[in-house]
């Protein structure tokens, strides 16, 4: 079946520290995992994403690993800062991407302290 | 250039009325999708147009429907309200009906529905 799974839900670290976010997912044909940042009031904004011909993309203060063996992706943010605060989503793509549906996580909110 | 829009951003109906949502994609884009958002059920995706056809659907009762127009505008519209359909509908839009790189949806803010 169709499920990704996000954790934590609730995320809460000082402003500098890093922030990890793992997510699972279940269809194995899955081959593109995007994240999304959602603030209050607004729709979920892309921030990264990567294609599961590769293990890890990073870009400036944001990282995305995948492990395809483990069906296990991570998003990881480093030297955070209070405007990272938001609700972060992972999905992934429903079978191999010939469609425009995306699988999503539960979400974590993310609380950086100043 | 410009992103997604959607219009209302808000809605309040009663129980057991209609209601429409517009989405507008970017310009370009010729494919959109339709989510709903819940604190309990997360996002869930409704129903994906591309060329004027539904090409994907969720799994959502047939008082969901939806449409595309020449121009890659859509609307969703869902009759007989229930109080569950109160929510957060979420278009993205896409420049073809995948997902991938150089090929990402963006969202728009979304229309907040209520259900009294």
């Amino acid at each position: 079946g169709e499920n990704v799974e996000q954790h934590p839900s609730t995320l809460s670290v000082q402003e500098g520290d890093s922030a990890v976010i793992k997510c699972t997912y279940s269809d194995s044909a899955s081959n593109y995992f995007p994240w999304y940042k959602q603030e209050l009031g607004k729709g979920p904004q892309l921030i990264i994403d990567i294609r599961s011909n590769v293990g890890e993309k990073k870009d400036q203060r944001i990282a995305v690993t995948l492990n395809k063996t483990a069906k296990h992706f991570s998003l990881h943010i480093t030297e955070t800062q209070p405007e990272d605060s938001a609700v972060y989503f992972c999905a992934a793509s429903y079978g191999s991407g010939n469609t425009g549906k995306l699988i999503f996580g539960q979400g974590t909110t993310l609380q950086v302290k100043p | 250039k410009a992103g997604v829009t959607q219009t209302p951003r808000y809605l309040i109906k009663t129980r057991g009325q209609q209601v429409t949502l517009s989405c507008s994609p970017i310009s370009g884009h010729r494919s959109v999708s339709w989510y709903q958002q819940t604190p309990g059920q997360g996002l869930q995706f409704l129903f994906e147009y591309f060329s004027e056809t539904q090409r994907n659907k969720g799994n959502f009762p047939g008082r969901f429907s939806g449409r595309q127009f020449s121009n890659s505008r859509s609307e969703m519209n869902v009759s007989t309200l229930e109080l569950g359909d109160s929510a957060l509908y979420l278009c993205a839009s896409s420049l073809r009906p995948t997902v991938g790189r150089g090929n990402e949806q963006f969202f728009g803010p979304g229309t907040r529905l209520t259900v009294l």
